[in-house]
């Protein structure tokens, strides 16, 4: 089974609007982290936000902010106010804590986002 | 200096020729990871390190693939015999040890095997 899914096929969103990119993760430790980050074309990994499975809120970061439901096992990006520099390829990820050390990151296929002036 | 750095940038080479990759980590970073991007897809994991530990090799896909990190700082990721399904981006990213701690992606290595 896939640790992370995301489905949707490519995105589109008007400048200035919200966006929602879907995330779906399969672990059965309590103790994991989620991760958001952003490919631009010019291929660099920017991370972006976190999220851990015994954080209380939901994380934000300025215009990022995640939708965190822990019951289905989701954790959505949700970006505000969409800006042209915005257009890139989003990637979610997890990382498992095993036996109390950190372990790898499993990423998700990715979403590729365009946003329309 | 400030972010992984990744030797070379682009690398062509013949099918059965060895490839040795680089990665320095970001000073202080204890974890240093290897992975694998096609395009269009997410990073594939290869390999990760603690110290000079290898502590997890179950992404290499085959035999050919090795990585070290003698010191615990620089890495080297080599693939022997090279094969035209080897070319891709190889990246590098290095982290604390913290669950929290993201990985810090280098710029990646394009491999290209012709």
């Amino acid at each position: 089974a896939q640790k992370i899914t995301q489905t949707q096929p490519g995105m589109f969103v008007q400048e200035k609007e919200a966006v929602t990119l879907d995330c779906t993760y399969d672990t059965s430790d309590p103790s994991y982290g989620l991760f958001w980050y952003k490919q631009p074309s010019s291929g660099e990994m920017i991370f972006l936000i976190y999220q851990g499975s015994y954080d209380q809120q939901n994380a934000t970061e300025g215009r990022y902010s995640l939708n965190f439901q822990k019951a289905r096992k989701s954790a959505n990006l949700v970006i505000s106010a969409s800006q042209l520099g915005d257009s890139a390829m989003y990637f979610c990820a997890m990382r498992e804590q095993i036996t109390g050390a950190n372990s790898k990151l499993t990423f998700g296929k990715g979403i590729t986002l365009s946003v329309r002036p | 200096g400030a972010g992984v750095s990744q030797s070379p940038r682009y690398k062509v080479t013949k099918r059965g020729q060895d490839v040795a990759l680089r990665c320095d980590p970001i000073s202080g970073h204890v974890s240093l990871y290897w992975y694998r991007q096609a395009l269009g897809q997410g990073p594939e994991f290869l390999t990760y390190f603690n110290y000079e530990a290898q502590q997890d090799k179950s992404g290499l896909p085959n035999d050919r693939f090795s990585a070290e990190r003698p010191e615990g700082s620089i890495s080297t990721l080599t693939i022997q015999r090279t094969e035209q399904r080897d070319s891709a981006m190889y990246r590098c990213a290095s982290s604390t040890r913290q669950l929290n701690s993201p990985l810090h992606f280098g710029n990646g290595t394009r491999l290209t095997v012709t």
